[in-house]
């Protein structure tokens, strides 16, 4: 079946490391998204792309980098630089983010990052 | 300026009961789409219901309608019949139009929905 995966599930970082957590996603979908939830905030977009090779910040994309080397895969990576990366995070795929209004979201199943 | 507006952080409903679940919007953008998501304690969003700016009836999906008065821009949820597998936390979304340069998904803070047995 077609879907999003992402991995780990859970992640334990240690003050200064750098951590990438993956993304993908087998359903041929154009555009992909990393999102940030924080109790109380909703989601918050990190960095999205909508094709290989191209991707653009979103609203909370310091201490964060990504990269779209193949159309399956969008990882992301927590960098030092990230003062509070304790949180949930969770990555999303569209078919077209560039033409048709309509088209939803399908998400992976999160990865909950802690600093320790 | 916020884009989604959900005002309950949490509600209690009684089971088998009906629950609407308040969402406002801003947009300029003729042409966008509303979106609800559930969200249950393992993570995971569950795509519920999607109301097009344009659609003339109000969107439904089973147990789930949209109440989508544009004037207002106010796009609720009603959830009937509730039940305890309900439980969870609901998120208002909307998309606009790529002419509008901003056709990501912007997300509400959501609200948490409790069912009493």
């Amino acid at each position: 079946d077609g879907g999003i995966t992402q991995s780990p599930k859970y992640l334990f970082r240690k003050e200064g490391q750098n951590v990438t957590l993956s993304c993908e996603q087998n359903l041929n979908h154009d555009a992909m998204y990393w999102y940030r939830q924080d109790p109380g905030q909703g989601l918050r977009l990190i960095y999205y792309s909508q094709i290989v090779n191209d991707f653009q910040k979103g609203d909370i994309a310091e201490g964060y980098s990504v990269s779209r080397e193949k159309k399956e895969s969008f990882p992301l990576t927590v960098t030092s630089a990230q003062k509070n990366p304790t949180a949930f995070y969770l990555c999303a795929s569209s078919i077209d983010s560039g033409v048709v209004v309509s088209d939803g979201y399908t998400f992976g199943s999160g990865t909950r990052l802690t600093v320790v | 300026a916020q884009k989604i507006t959900q005002t309950q952080p949490g509600m209690f409903v009684q089971e088998k009961e009906a629950v609407t679940l308040d969402c406002t919007y801003d947009t300029s953008d003729p042409s966008y789409g509303l979106f609800w998501y559930k969200q249950p304690s393992s993570g995971e969003m569950i795509f519920l219901i999607y109301q097009g700016s344009y659609d003339q009836q109000n969107a439904t999906e089973g147990r789930y309608s949209l109440n989508f008065q544009k004037a207002r821009k106010s796009a609720n949820l009603v959830i009937s019949a509730s039940q305890l597998g309900d439980s969870a936390m609901y998120f208002c979304a909307m998309r606009e139009s790529p002419n509008f340069g901003n056709e990501k998904l912007t997300f509400g803070t959501g609200t948490r929905l409790t069912i009493i047995p």
